[in-house]
């Protein structure tokens, strides 16, 4: 699905940074979503945004920021608070919430 | 609190044999339950979701609501149907935007 667009596709951070995943989508979605996903684990939700300048917190959300400015745009910062942010991180995006989800391709943040 | 539990994590089956994965959920509400899957060098995709009683790619799932189950099968297994599956609940009772996800099986279809 070419309409979501996760950059970049692999990160590194030093620890005590804070560090922003991009995702972009252009399917006039109002709902956008993003997900963490460790190994041998189901995706979990960081934080979800049902309109634009409104985000609501998902289950693991602590570490985590989020804006909602633009509709296409929904970029996740990942901060020096989260203890153990390595992972693969998943952008999705839906007509609203009642509708289902397009992922993006995801990003790996690895610390060094 | 609500969960999505996959008991397998990996299921391997030959080609044309049937296939069954195992989804089990937790929660006290009216759930709303939905497939997704990850094909090799894909994107997490929907396959199906309860509320729209279909047959993708000769998949079926029900729902039982007396086991809390939603098993995904399928009477013939082709070997495109190698994946990663992951079973995900709705569990907020005025949208399905909160997706609860299971752990994922991975199923391989031999030849």
């Amino acid at each position: 699905d070419g309409g979501i667009t996760q950059s970049p596709k692999y990160l590194f951070r030093k620890e005590g940074q804070n560090v922003t995943l991009s995702c972009e989508q252009n399917l006039n979605h109002d709902a956008m979503y993003w997900y963490r996903q460790d190994p041998g684990q189901g995706l979990r939700l960081i934080y979800y945004s049902q309109i634009v300048n409104d985000f609501q917190k998902g289950d693991i959300a602590e570490g985590y920021s989020v804006s909602r400015e633009k509709k296409e745009s929904f970029p996740l910062t990942v901060t020096s608070a989260q203890k153990n942010p390595t992972a693969f991180y998943l952008c999705a995006s839906s007509r609203d919430l009642n509708q289902p989800q397009h992922f993006g391709d995801g990003t790996r943040l690895s610390i060094l | 609190a609500q969960r999505v539990t996959q008991p397998e994590k990996l299921l391997s089956v030959f080609k044309g044999a049937p296939v069954e994965l195992k989804c089990n959920y937790s929660y006290s509400g009216s759930p709303e339950l939905f497939w997704y899957v990850q094909y090799s060098r894909q994107r997490l995709q929907l396959l199906l979701r309860h509320i729209s009683r279909e047959s993708i790619k000769g998949f079926t799932a029900d729902l039982n609501k007396g086991e809390t189950s939603f098993h995904l099968k399928k009477p013939f297994a082709q070997e495109e149907d190698s994946a990663m599956y992951y079973c995900a609940l709705s569990f907020s009772t005025d949208s399905w935007g909160k997706l609860q996800f299971g752990s994922g099986t991975q199923v391989v279809v031999t030849p």
